[in-house]
């Protein structure tokens, strides 16, 4: 049981260059997150999912587009990367009881990315 | 808007002192309450959660966190701190908007321990 795997691990990007993330889980969970991690910020929510097939915008959903056409994996990508986009990128799964409860979140190992 | 906030950002300490890291939330909501640490390098863990019952909560490697609903808080503590509590941690709250739940993060506290 891996949990939750990322990659890459790292990446240098030009200005105005292009790259898929990848997240997989392997709990069989129903949402999926994606965020960025800036010091002195925080987690941001960028994008989500509640289940296969289905995206919404988190807080900063700007210059990034994700998809989850499977169950276990949750990629984001990055059309025409800016400098302004240079974080740590962090993924997480989670799921609701039957009740709606929320449980926590399982966070994967993260992608540090710089943009030049 | 719900929003979550942490008024240490630096923290030092010496091993063996207590610590106390404050935390605010803001929301009006039934509240699911989390603080997660991050060590050097490594990504988050959950160190303790809150969804109801018994305001003191206890975690993982002797920390342990107090709801006060009227101050709209949850503060963590640890008696006696170790130099392998350098980290940084983090304080959530469960945002149920649009039909779903998603965390919102404090900024974080930096915590270092020295021996």
């Amino acid at each position: 049981n891996a949990g939750v795997t990322q990659t890459p691990k790292f990446r240098v990007l030009k200005t105005g260059q292009s790259m898929t993330l990848l997240c997989a889980q392997d709990m069989n969970h129903e949402y999926m997150y994606w965020y960025r991690q800036d010091p002195g910020m925080g987690l941001r929510l960028i994008h989500y999912s509640v289940g296969e097939g289905t995206t919404a915008k988190g807080e900063v959903p700007d210059g990034y587009n994700v998809s989850r056409l499977k169950k276990q994996n949750f990629l984001l990508g990055l059309e025409s990367a800016a400098p302004s986009q240079t974080s740590v990128y962090f993924c997480a799964s989670s799921y609701s009881t039957s009740s709606g409860r929320f449980i926590e979140q399982f966070f994967g190992p993260g992608t540090r990315l710089t943009v030049l | 808007a719900q929003s979550v906030s942490q008024h240490n950002h630096h923290v030092i300490l010496s091993e063996a002192a207590s610590l106390e890291l404050g935390c605010n939330y803001s929301y009006g909501g039934t509240v699911n309450l989390f603080w997660y640490v991050q060590y050097p390098g490594q990504h988050l863990q959950l160190l303790l959660k809150y969804f109801s019952g018994d305001p003191l909560v206890k975690g993982i490697k002797g920390f342990e966190a107090e709801f006060i609903k009227s101050k709209f808080s949850f503060n963590l503590r640890k008696p006696s701190v170790q130099w392998s509590d350098t980290a940084e941690y983090f304080c959530a709250v469960n945002s149920f908007s649009g039909g779903y739940n998603k965390l919102i993060f404090g900024a974080g506290t930096r915590l270092a321990v020295h021996p």
